[in-house]
């Protein structure tokens, strides 16, 4: 089955700094990406999404990046905001209508 | 619109009970999945039903777990006996297929804890 990876575990930036998110993935038949934002009390919120027909896809301060070759796939945040601290998760799907397959997810911390 | 809603937020229980979680989808998505995030581990994939049907159970643990989606409606979960290897936070998501896509909208979680 599909295994993924994602790193780092924690991430600790301050105000206005960037952050990276890196996942990797084990199934080259996995073709839709989404990465997910957590808040404390609160299940898991859709933030962006990419798909394999994309390398990159922007919105706003949040972008991802996919490698298909590579099998990789990467979250920005430019400009972080302290509101931008929370629990972030990579997922690997097959395709629509399959399970999402998650990464460990990356406690990130946005110090004023 | 009203997102997915699940019901207990938080249930303690003794080992060897019995727990029902329920999920109401958001209105007129066909597909309802349940995943599990055991404590400093990933969320996991249960199950999948379309409408009524269970399309995928193949991360189901054990047979002491059960769900159901009657009318294909809302679902519910139950464990029975409960084990304290079942704790964890159990979400719920559902979605609707659109231009062959489809986006998952989780529920706030159901936080499980057996004693």
């Amino acid at each position: 089955g599909e295994n993924v990876e994602q790193h780092p575990s924690t991430l600790s930036v301050q105000e206005g700094d960037s952050a990276v998110i890196k996942c990797t993935y084990s199934d080259s038949a996995s073709n839709y990406f989404p990465w997910y934002k957590q808040e404390l009390g609160k299940g898991p919120q859709l933030i962006i999404d990419i798909r394999s027909n994309v390398g990159e896809k922007k919105d706003q301060r949040i972008a991802v990046t996919l490698n298909k070759t590579a099998k990789h796939f990467s979250l920005h945040i430019t400009e972080t905001q302290p509101e931008d601290s929370a629990v972030y998760f990579c997922a690997a799907s097959m395709n629509s209508g399959y399970a999402l397959n998650f990464g460990k997810g990356t406690s990130l911390l946005v110090t004023p | 619109e009203a997102g997915v809603t699940q019901f207990p937020s938080h249930s303690v229980i003794e080992k060897g009970q019995t727990v029902t979680l329920r999920c109401d989808p958001i209105s007129g998505h066909d597909n309802l999945y349940w995943y599990r995030r055991v404590m400093g581990k990933e969320i996991k994939f249960l199950l999948h039903f379309v409408k009524e049907s269970k399309q995928d159970e193949s991360g189901m643990p054990n047979n002491r777990f059960l769900a159901e989606r009657t009318g294909g409606t809302y679902s519910t979960l139950k464990v029975q006996p409960a084990e304290l290897e079942d704790s964890g936070v159990y979400f719920c998501a559902s979605s609707q297929l659109e231009d062959s896509q489809e986006t998952q909208y989780f529920g706030p979680g159901t936080r499980l804890l057996v004693l």
